[in-house]
């Protein structure tokens, strides 16, 4: 079965700050999602990507799928305390998603 | 705006009570998801449905049950509350192998 490993788990950044979010598979990914979730509360799509080299983004976030298609990134530029959050990233090839175990994002001023 | 509801964002209840999550949403989706989450375990999928009276088993189904009479309707049923079952409970839905649309998710406890 597929898995998805994020990293770090865990990231503490200043304000302003450039962070980056790895998830790597152990299957090649027919399609990535990117989602984030405020704390106690549900998942908000951010980005979907399906091409090898597929990059996107949205305001300050860039995702990027890889080549061989078992990597993504997720890089958030000049970091805002309103990108606090968890960031999952998702993965499926037929209408089921599993995801990974997220990392946790703080942004202290 | 699509929209997924889930039914309550907290919950308390007694082990061996049976329990209900319910979820609507509103976008005529053919697909509907529930998982539950928990610290350093992530999202697991429970049951999910592809269409109306249909289920099937996800990840870890053990201790629970579904319905899905109406297309717009997916019930989480736990038909005796256990407090390993305390966690956060997230319903999605989706059209073919379209992205995901999630609830607010209700934070169950059971005491």
């Amino acid at each position: 079965s597929q898995e998805l490993e994020q990293s770090p788990q865990s990231l503490i950044v200043q304000e302003g700050k450039n962070l980056t979010i790895n998830c790597t598979s152990s299957k090649t990914l027919y399609g990535l999602y990117w989602y984030k979730q405020k704390y106690g509360e549900g998942l908000i799509f951010l980005m979907m990507l399906q091409k090898g080299g597929e990059e996107k983004s949205h305001e300050k976030i860039t995702a990027k799928l890889d080549e061989k298609k078992q990597q993504s990134s997720l890089h958030i530029t000049a970091s805002q305390p309103s990108h606090a959050g968890i960031y999952l990233c998702g993965a499926g090839n037929t209408d089921k998603l599993i995801f990974g175990t997220g990392t946790r994002l703080q942004v202290f001023p | 705006d699509v929209k997924v509801t889930q039914s309550s964002r907290y919950l308390v209840k007694r082990t061996g009570e049976k329990v209900f999550l319910e979820c609507v949403q509103d976008m005529d989706h053919e697909n509907m998801f529930w998982y539950r989450q928990d610290p350093g375990l992530g999202l697991r999928l429970i049951y999910f449905s592809y269409d109306v009276k249909m289920k099937e088993k996800g990840d870890i189904p053990e201790g629970y049950s579904v319905s899905r009479e109406k297309k717009e309707r997916f019930s989480l049923i736990l038909e005796s509350a256990s407090t390993n079952q305390t966690s956060m409970y997230l319903c999605a839905s989706s059209s073919g192998q379209e992205v995901l649309f999630f609830g607010s998710g209700t934070q169950l406890s059971v005491l």
